[in-house]
C-alpha cells in the first residue's frame, strides 16, 4: 500500500496560520471520513491531534483543524506557536489495509 | 492515566528473531483493539499489525505478513508482537499504540514511547 502524499516541509512565523496537505485516492481518504493527523516531536511518541477527518481529542488546542476536500485532506494550525514546531503525519483508512500514513511533513517555526 | 510501555528490543542478526512486549495499565485492556507501528531511523510512520479485544481479528501489513505474529494476553494487559526472520529493513522503533472506543475507527488514540529494534550483522 502506498503511503499518502505530504509535503516534505512547511514553515511559518509565530502567530500566522499554516496548512498542511494529505493526498490520496478515492480508496482512502477521498472515500472515507476516517483521516487522522498526528504531532511527534523529535525522540518522543507521535500524539493525535485530530480525528475522522476534523475532530480534536481532548486537550488538543483549537487552534488545530483539520478538512478535507475530494482526495486531499488539510490539516490548520492557526497562531504558529513555537511548540508547534515537529513532524506531521496524516493517516487514513484503506480498502486494502486498515491504515496507511503520510510521508511526513516538518513544521519549522521561524 | 493510559500507559503503554513497550519492551523487549535490541540488537539481532538478520534471519534472528524477537518478542516485543506492551504492559498496558490505565484502562480496560481487554476493551481494545490494539497495534504495532514502527518508524525507521530518520523515516515516517508504518502500521504493522492490529488485533481486536478478543483476538478475533488480526491483520498484518504486506512488508510483515508470514514472518511477523502479533497476540495479547488481555489477563496480564499485555500486547505481543513475535518477529521471526527479521530482515535490515525492520529496523525501526516499534510503538504499541491503542485503538480508540467504538473500534474500527482507524485512528490511534493513545501512543507507548516505543522500543528500538536494530536488525544488523
Amino acid at each position: 500500500q502506498s503511503a499518502l502524499t505530504q509535503p516534505a516541509s512547511v514553515s511559518g512565523s509565530p502567530g500566522q496560520s499554516i496548512t498542511i496537505s494529505c493526498t490520496g485516492t478515492s480508496s482512502d481518504v477521498g472515500g472515507y471520513n476516517y483521516v487522522s493527523w498526528y504531532q511527534q516531536h523529535p525522540g518522543k511518541a507521535p500524539k493525535l491531534m485530530i480525528y475522522e477527518v476534523s475532530n480534536r481529542p481532548s486537550g488538543v488546542p483549537d487552534r488545530f483543524s483539520g478538512s478535507k476536500s475530494g482526495n486531499t485532506a488539510s490539516l490548520t494550525i492557526s497562531g504558529l506557536q513555537a511548540e508547534d514546531e515537529a513532524d506531521y503525519y496524516c493517516s487514513s483508512y484503506t480498502s486494502s489495509s486498515p491504515v496507511v500514513f503520510g510521508g511526513g511533513t516538518k513544521l519549522t517555526v521561524l | 492515566e493510559v500507559q503503554l510501555v513497550e519492551s523487549g528490543g535490541g540488537l539481532v542478526k538478520p534471519g534472528g528473531s524477537l518478542r516485543l512486549s506492551c504492559a498496558a495499565s490505565g484502562f480496560t485492556f481487554s476493551s481494545y483493539s490494539m497495534n504495532w507501528v514502527r518508524q525507521a531511523p530518520g523515516k515516517g510512520l508504518e502500521w504493522v499489525s492490529s488485533i481486536s479485544s478478543s483476538s478475533s481479528y488480526i491483520y498484518y501489513a504486506d512488508s510483515v505478513k508470514g514472518r511477523f505474529t502479533i497476540s495479547r494476553d488481555n489477563a496480564k494487559n499485555s500486547l505481543y508482537l513475535q518477529m521471526n526472520s527479521l530482515r535490515a529493513e525492520d529496523t525501526a522503533v516499534y510503538y504499541c499504540a491503542r485503538d480508540p472506543p467504538g473500534s474500527p475507527r482507524y485512528y490511534f488514540d493513545y501512543w507507548g514511547q516505543g522500543t528500538l529494534v536494530t536488525v544488523s550483522s
